[in-house]
C-alpha cells in the first residue's frame, strides 16, 4: 500500500525559509513530486526528485530520502505569492498513478 | 503550446442525474489520468488512460467511468450523482506511460451536486 503525509498547516513570514516535510511509505518507488496549487486553480509543477539529495530550483530546493522515505521542499526568501497549498505525491508501484498527501496549506504574512 | 484543457469549468447538478466532462490533453500527450479532489480527502485518483486503454483505476464505484479517444482526449462520466460526488474534477496528461513523466493539470471542472 502506499500512505504520503504531510503537516495540514504551516505559517510564515516574508523573506523568511521554510521547510515543508513528507513522509512516504510506498510498496515501490518511482520518484516523488511536489505541487503547488494556489486556492481555486490547478496544480503545477514543481519539482520531481528520484535520487537522493538536494535539487535546486531557484528560491524552491526538494530534497530526498530513498532509505527514510522522506522528502522536503525548501522555500527561500518567502513571497506573499508563496501563500498555496504545496502538494506532495508519488507514484503507485506500476508506475501509472500519482498517490497525493492531503497538502500542507503555506500561510506568508508581512 | 497550448495546456491542458477542460470542460465545463462548472456544473450544477441535481442528485440522481449524470454528468459528462472532458479533457483535452496537451498536444503530443498520450496518457490522460482523472483526479477528484475534496477538501477532506484531498486529491485522490480515479483512473488513467493510454492510448485508448485504462491502464489503471482508483477506489471509486463503478458509478465512475471514462475513456479516451483516438487524439488523446478523455471523458470522464458519473451516474446516479450522489451530494458526495461534488468535488473539483481534475485531469492531467503527461507524455508518455513511464513513471518519469511529469503530469501537467488543467484547470479542473467543479461539479456541485444539489
Amino acid at each position: 500500500g502506499q500512505n504520503i503525509d504531510q503537516p495540514t498547516e504551516m505559517t510564515a513570514t516574508e523573506g523568511a525559509i521554510v521547510q515543508i516535510n513528507c513522509t512516504y511509505q510506498t510498496s515501490g518507488f518511482n520518484g516523488l513530486f511536489w505541487y503547488q496549487q494556489h486556492a481555486g486553480e490547478a496544480p503545477t509543477f514543481l519539482s520531481y526528485n528520484v535520487l537522493d539529495g538536494l535539487e535546486e530550483k531557484g528560491r524552491f530546493s526538494s530534497f530526498l530520502s530513498r532509505s527514510k522515505g522522506y522528502s522536503y521542499l525548501l522555500l527561500k526568501e518567502l513571497q506573499m505569492k508563496d501563500s498555496a497549498s504545496y502538494l506532495c505525491a508519488a507514484f503507485n508501484q506500476a508506475g501509472t498513478a500519482l498517490i497525493f498527501g492531503k497538502g500542507t496549506t503555506l500561510s506568508v504574512s508581512s | 503550446k497550448a495546456g491542458v484543457t477542460q470542460t465545463p469549468r462548472y456544473l450544477i447538478k441535481t442528485r440522481g442525474q449524470q454528468v459528462t466532462l472532458s479533457c483535452s490533453p496537451i498536444s503530443g500527450h498520450r496518457s490522460v489520468s482523472w483526479y477528484q479532489q475534496t477538501p477532506g480527502q484531498g486529491l485522490q485518483f480515479l483512473f488513467e488512460y493510454f492510448s485508448e486503454t485504462q491502464r489503471n483505476k482508483g477506489n471509486f464505484p463503478g458509478r465512475f467511468s471514462g475513456r479516451q479517444f483516438s487524439n488523446s482526449r478523455s471523458e470522464m462520466n458519473v451516474s446516479t450523482l450522489e451530494l458526495g460526488d461534488s468535488a473539483l474534477y481534475l485531469c492531467a496528461s503527461s507524455r508518455d506511460r513511464t513513471h518519469t513523466d511529469t503530469q501537467y493539470f488543467g484547470p479542473g471542472t467543479r461539479l456541485t451536486v444539489l
